[in-house]
């Protein structure tokens, strides 16, 4: 158990919807990171936040956003989804480290 | 759970047998590098991490070698058993930015 826990396991939903996922970092990890996986993409860096500010951007499109919270739980919300979509969703958090521990992630799937 | 190794390259080997597991990185400027390990169904796991002035570290059954004239990372995995099992990914920094950019992975199958 790496400490980072994700809601939900797994969520399923209509092209076209929003949805959010939710993240909570370690205790005491200032930064939070959002990956995207699928199977034919590997893991894909979205976005980092860290102390409430976004802190690096990666392959994240304009129809998601995500946001870090005061008591550094993090968000991450997808609009008008499409079929391509669905994947594995990861958080993780790290400290003063460049360490990196994840999340059991969120499976998207997208009908 | 299911697969996310499916296009993977895979490497087969039997338990008891020694694994080496190959990544060459792209940035030559990266400073830090881990190796995780992903079992199906669960988010990827820290098995062991190197920095640029170092080109071996070992820890427990694994040891990772560095070759930064090549840009080339391994891991080698000793006495492989069948819960070793899991895609492995590779992960580079450059200190100068906080992420990791990961390698696509290699999906180790131990046969008992």
């Amino acid at each position: 158990d790496s400490g980072v826990t994700q809601t939900p396991k797994h969520l399923i939903t209509a092209t076209g919807q929003r949805v959010t996922l939710r993240c909570s970092p370690r205790s005491g990890d200032l930064s939070v990171y959002w990956y995207q996986q699928s199977l034919d993409q590997g893991l894909q860096f979205l976005i980092q936040y860290y102390n409430g500010e976004e802190r690096a951007k990666g392959n994240i499109l304009e129809r998601f956003s995500a946001q870090q919270f005061p008591d550094l739980h993090s968000e991450l919300n997808l609009s008008s989804l499409e079929l391509g979509d669905s994947a594995l969703y990861f958080c993780a958090s790290s400290g003063t480290t460049y360490e990196q521990y994840f999340g059991p992630g969120t499976r998207l799937t997208v009908t | 759970g299911e697969s996310v190794g499916l296009h993977l390259p895979t490497l087969s080997v039997q338990e008891g047998d020694n694994s080496i597991i190959n990544c060459a990185y792209s940035n030559s400027a990266s400073d830090y590098f881990i190796w995780y390990k992903q079992e199906s169904g669960k988010g990827p796991q820290f098995i062991i991490d190197i920095r640029s002035n170092m080109d071996k570290r070992q820890g427990q059954r694994v040891t990772v070698l560095l070759n930064k004239t090549v840009k080339h990372l391994s891991l080698q995995i000793a006495a492989t058993q069948p819960g070793d099992s899991a895609v492995y990914f590779c992960a580079e920094n450059n200190s100068g930015y906080s992420t990791l950019t990961f390698g696509k992975g290699t999906m180790l199958l131990v046969s008992p």
